[in-house]
């Protein structure tokens, strides 16, 4: 079936080093992958996505790139902050009409 | 505030007592889905609906659960007989179908805690 296979947290890190979050997924034909994020207290909300091969997502400084051949959508940021503290969710969806299914998620605290 | 809402926020009952939650979503998004989130993992897809029809449903999903979406609007999702593994944070998202970006616009979610 689909599911998506997230790096294990927590994940503690220094303001400004650089940051991976690994994420692989398993699926059949093609579908779209997206990393959502939770702040503590808010709700979930898209991070950036991409929706085929090779496409690379990006936002606020983090970027994910698709890549089939890997079956991975690893998360980067090349400095992190402690704004940055929140846990993240890589998920799936494997058809634009179909639901959405997530990884565990990692939790990531910034010290500054 | 024209997000996701959810009520209530948090719920303590007793093992044994029906929960309703209620969802009302961004108002001209056709698609609502309600999920459960445990300690330590990921959101796990629970239902469904496209407007008032519920288009599908987790094996998760026992017969003490029930989810409704009368009027394409707001949803509700009723768990009867509530037992202790039943605790956890019940999120509601919603979207537009033919949006093409996917996102899934989540509520805060109702925290669940059985007694």
């Amino acid at each position: 079936g689909n599911s998506v296979t997230q790096m294990e947290g927590p994940v503690t890190l220094s303001e400004e080093a650089f940051l991976t979050i690994n994420c692989t997924y398993t699926a059949t034909g093609y579908p779209s992958l997206f990393w959502y994020v939770q702040y503590p207290g808010e709700g979930l909300q898209l991070l950036l996505k991409a929706t085929k091969a090779d496409d690379k997502g990006s936002n606020k400084g983090f970027e994910a790139t698709y890549r089939k051949e890997t079956t991975s959508f690893h998360l980067e940021k090349g400095s992190v902050q402690v704004s940055d503290s929140a846990v993240y969710f890589c998920a799936l969806r494997y058809s634009s009409a179909s639901k959405i299914i997530f990884g565990s998620g990692t939790r990531l605290s910034i010290r500054p | 505030d024209t997000g996701v809402s959810q009520d209530p926020r948090h719920k303590i009952t007793k093992r044994g007592q029906n929960v309703t939650f209620r969802c009302d979503p961004i108002s001209e998004h056709n698609r609502l889905y309600w999920y459960r989130q445990t300690l330590g993992q990921g959101p796990e897809f629970l239902t469904y609906f496209q407007n008032e029809a519920q288009l599908e449903k987790s094996r998760l999903l026992s017969d003490r659960f029930s989810a409704e979406r009368p009027k394409g609007s707001f949803s509700t999702l009723e768990i009867q007989r509530t037992e202790q593994g039943d605790s956890a944070m019940y999120l509601c998202a919603s979207r537009y179908l033919a949006d093409g970006t996917g996102e899934l616009f989540f509520g805060e979610g109702s925290r669940l805690t059985v007694l």
